[in-house]
């Protein structure tokens, strides 16, 4: 276990539905993040949030909403998404300091139908 | 525009030997640069970070070298195990902020 968890692991969803991904950290750390990761592609970082304000948004479609209530909770709304959405979703959560290294959560695989 | 590159092609080595891993970069000035590890349907597991004035990096059977004249980082697992198996990340990252640019990752096969 890493001290980081997310829920639902498996999701499948119609292009017309609305969901959320949730990520929850109990490591004390001030950092959350979302990824994406498909096939044959690096991770692609899609939001950043340092102590609850969002600090990086990666050009991400609007159809992918986050939310950070808290520093141990990250939520990612989803709403009217297409096939190739389809996924991988990976959180992770890190100090705001050096070394940032990234604890990662087991991730919900994501399928749109 | 900024480019990493791993080996794309699985490496399979025997157990025992060393497996050494390649990460080069393009039009990045990185601060430090992590490896991660990743099994199967898991997320990716933190496993070394070097900062850019360090050359070499070790923790029990890795090691890890960072050329920043090369732009380039070797991975190494000596005496490799079948249970290294795995995909190997590497991940740069730039001074004064956490966001990470993450390479497409080697799957190493450690066969008996």
């Amino acid at each position: 276990e890493t001290g980081v968890t997310q829920t639902p692991r498996h999701l499948v969803m119609g292009m017309t539905n609305k969901k959320s991904l949730k990520c929850e950290q109990h490591l004390g750390h001030n950092a959350m993040y979302w990824y994406k990761q498909s096939a044959k592609k690096p991770l692609e970082l899609m939001f950043v949030y340092n102590f609850k304000e969002q600090t990086e948004n990666n050009s991400v479609p609007s159809r992918f909403s986050p939310e950070c209530p808290n520093s141990s909770h990250l939520f990612l709304h989803l709403h009217t998404l297409q096939p190739e959405d389809s996924a991988l979703y990976l959180c992770a959560s890190s100090q705001d300091s050096i070394p940032y290294e990234q604890y990662f959560g087991p991730g919900t695989r994501l399928t749109v139908t | 525009s900024q480019k990493i590159e791993q080996n794309s092609e699985a490496l399979n080595i025997q157990e025992g030997k060393t497996a050494t891993l390649t990460c080069n970069y393009t039009n990045y000035s990185p601060a430090y640069l992590q490896w991660y590890r990743q099994d199967p349907g898991r997320g990716p597991v933190f496993l070394l970070l070097i900062r850019e004035n360090e050359k070499e990096k070790r923790k029990e059977r890795l090691k890890v070298t960072f050329d920043t004249t090369l732009k380039q980082s070797l991975f190494h697992i000596t005496a490799s195990q079948p249970a290294d198996s795995a995909t190997y990340l590497c991940a740069l990252g730039a001074g004064g902020g956490n966001k990470l640019t993450f390479g497409t990752g080697t799957q190493l096969k450690v066969e008996l």
